[in-house]
């Protein structure tokens, strides 16, 4: 079956510009997260979703990071006013925590690849 | 204190040797744990959920203490492929739904 699909797979950008990153969770998943992992770095946990909850900011570094689920389903990450700290893979996952275990296993897309110039 | 932290690594060992791996978590209510692998450049994927009992998956056993409240994971006879990085993943103090990655252990198995 389908996957989790992030679009783009790369995007350069230059300094100050907008950029949107698109991400597909599997259907019928009903949490979604994003993560950011610098080269040689762990994951760095951004924001989450979980159905009509409230959406956990509390990993967003700043104001120029936001993100929205739509329908319960595709997710945008946009960050306003790139900087060149903010290149990285940016990693997109859905869970379903109502199935049985492994409760809360995560399924990674492929990540898109941030380059600020 | 950080919610999830790993051995520092990175481990470089021979082909055939075992490895362990520990991982330490703050939040003493947490239910789910698990052990993901990540290879270069590529996405994390899950290798095995942590169950109470421990559980064990071909060369690969997990362990759990909550009263220490660590994980580890033992890799026996370690193959090339086994190279990567391992990272240890439990359910977040702030909500249940949340998990909450270690940094990762980097693996190196030798020729």
């Amino acid at each position: 079956g389908a996957g989790v699909s992030q679009s783009p797979s790369n995007k350069v950008t230059e300094k100050g510009k907008d950029v949107e990153l698109r991400c597909d969770p599997i259907s019928g998943h009903t949490a979604l997260y994003w993560y950011r992992q610098s080269l040689g770095q762990g994951l760095e946990f951004l924001i989450y979703f979980q159905g009509n909850s409230a959406p956990d900011k509390s990993g967003l570094p700043s104001d120029r990071f936001s993100a929205e689920r739509t329908g319960g389903s595709v997710s945008t990450l946009t960050i306003q006013r790139t900087q060149q700290e903010d290149s990285a893979v940016y990693l997109c996952a859905s869970s379903s925590p109502t199935v049985p275990p492994p409760y809360n296993e995560q399924f990674f897309g492929p990540g898109t690849r941030l380059t600020v110039l | 204190r950080k919610e999830v932290e790993q051995d520092p690594g990175p481990f470089n060992v021979p082909e055939g040797a075992t490895v362990a791996f520990n991982c330490t978590y703050s939040n003493s209510a947490s239910q789910s744990f698990f052990w993901y692998r990540q290879d270069c450049r590529k996405e994390p994927k899950l290798l095995m959920s942590v169950y109470s009992s421990g559980n064990e998956d071909g060369r690969f056993t997990a362990q759990l203490n909550r009263a220490s409240q660590y994980i580890s994971l033992l890799i026996r006879d370690s193959k090339l492929s086994d190279s990567a990085t391992y990272l240890c993943v439990v359910n977040s103090e702030t909500s249940y739904d949340k998990v909450i990655f270690g940094p990762g252990t980097s693996l190196s198995v030798i020729p």
